[in-house]
């Protein structure tokens, strides 16, 4: 069984200071863990992903996340908000391999206030 | 490249009507998944196919099927509408079954009346 739990249904930061979107996740298998955005009205982009290689993972546009297995979680964080990063995030976490369906978090929406 | 295509962008049906909806994966890839976005609710996953077969369903009742085509592409059929079906449905396909990442695409916006 999978599970995975985004803490914060809103966030809201100033432009300029960093984002901290929260992702705590449970997994039998050694998972795969993911992050994607959605704009309004789009659909979603994958921003960056974990498949146990290196724990520290840098995605687009700034991003970056990091796999602690101790802690079960994969928080992402930029160092600089900027207003073109308001969107809703989403945390996702698959088994490595087999016919397991990925599940996905709630979301996350992100407000970046000027 | 291009990336994953979904028609229609727009659908606005009657409730008992059929739906179908179109995706065509990006090139090379072999397994399409589609998931309903309504609002609320989140991302909740529908269907799984992978080299033409079904992999894998959602808690969705049967009235929603599918199917996948020699080429890769897809359809999603919902027959008998219910209101409650008005959502966005997104698909998105991977290069292999390993699940290393979806590309998704801009979703079909379907509206029951």
């Amino acid at each position: 069984a999978q599970s995975v739990t985004q803490l914060d249904s809103h966030v809201s930061v100033s432009e300029g200071t960093p984002v901290l979107l929260r992702c705590n996740y449970s997994s039998s298998y050694s998972p795969s863990l993911f992050w994607y955005v959605q704009h309004p009205n789009k659909g979603l982009q994958l921003l960056l992903k974990y498949t146990s290689a290196a724990t520290l993972v840098k995605g687009i546009n700034g991003f970056e996340a990091e796999f602690k297995k101790s802690e079960t979680s994969f928080h992402l964080t930029k160092p600089s908000a900027h207003m073109s990063d308001a969107a809703e995030y989403f945390c996702v976490v698959s088994p490595s391999g087999g016919y397991q369906k990925v599940t996905f978090g709630i979301g996350t929406k992100l407000q970046v206030i000027p | 490249e291009a990336g994953v295509t979904q028609s229609p962008t727009h659908l606005i049906k009657t409730r008992g009507q059929q739906a179908t909806l179109r995706c065509s994966p990006i090139s090379g890839h072999t397994s399409v998944y589609w998931y309903q976005q309504a609002l609320g609710l989140g991302l909740q996953f529908l269907l799984w196919y992978d080299e033409g077969e079904e992999r894998n369903r959602g808690n969705f009742p049967p009235r929603f099927s599918g199917r996948q085509f020699p080429n890769y592409s897809s359809e999603l059929n919902v027959n008998a509408l219910e209101l409650e079906d008005s959502a966005l449905y997104l698909c998105a396909s991977s290069w292999d079954r390993r699940n290393y990442g979806y590309t998704f695409g801009s979703g079909t916006r379907l509206t029951v009346v």
